[in-house]
């Protein structure tokens, strides 16, 4: 998995609750992707990085938020998670110009929140 | 914003046989367009990629071929092989953009 990591990688929650899930990388790779895979969806973005402390909505990102400090973690957070936000969720990772294009993923965070 | 349709949702076909899963993009900007395989349980791998200045790209026993007038892209898988049963994704960016899009997903089933 291109040397992502990411944990949890299941969890089950409450209603209510704050969930921070984590991406790890040890590629040096300047972007990072939160997606969230659905049954009949696909996968579809969350948020994206370009850069420590540089982030960026994608099209679900309503009741989400992230956050990069270094250049290797990627912090996704649910304030106040919903039953509406189980979902697997997958961290990719890509390159700097001019091979940014290519998304390598991570093995997947398994949220149920109940 | 772009769209990207998947067909089919299933396919199931006997070892050995061909497969051809389809993709249509609404974007005429877009020109690059991956492809991804999904095993139970594990992230997606990208397996083949294509950019809108190649026709048809092939690796092995996988191929990907593009219609940019027609705005559709193929993944096409020879002699399957029961290792080839995933859900297979499509999708489509414009490199300008960090955005990838996704199609739905095809479930492919290799019969021994």
């Amino acid at each position: 998995d291109a040397g992502i990591t990411q944990s949890p990688r299941h969890k089950v929650t409450e209603t209510g609750t704050p969930v921070t899930l984590r991406c790890h990388q040890t590629e040096n790779h300047r972007y990072m992707y939160w997606y969230r895979q659905d049954p009949g969806h696909g996968l579809r973005l969350i948020h994206y990085s370009y850069g420590v402390k540089d982030t960026d909505k994608g099209e679900v990102s309503d009741g989400y938020s992230v956050s990069r400090s270094k250049t290797e973690d990627f912090l996704l957070t649910l304030e106040s998670a919903t039953s509406s936000q189980t979902s697997v969720y997958f961290c990719a990772i890509s390159e700097t110009f001019p091979r940014t294009d290519t998304q390598y993923f991570g093995p997947g965070t398994r949220l149920t929140v109940l | 914003g772009e769209n990207v349709e998947q067909h089919p949702s299933t396919l199931s076909v006997q070892e050995g046989d061909s497969a051809v899963i389809k993709c249509t993009y609404s974007d005429s900007a877009s020109n690059y367009f991956p492809w991804y395989k999904q095993e139970l349980g594990k992230g997606p791998q990208l397996i083949i990629d294509i950019r809108s200045n190649v026709g048809e790209k092939k690796d092995q026993r996988i191929a990907v071929t593009l219609n940019k007038t027609a705005k559709h892209f193929s993944l096409h898988i020879t002699e399957t092989q029961p290792e080839d049963s995933a859900v297979y994704f499509c999708a489509a960016k414009n490199t300008g953009f960090q955005k990838l899009v996704f199609g739905t997903g095809t479930r492919l089933l290799v019969s021994p």
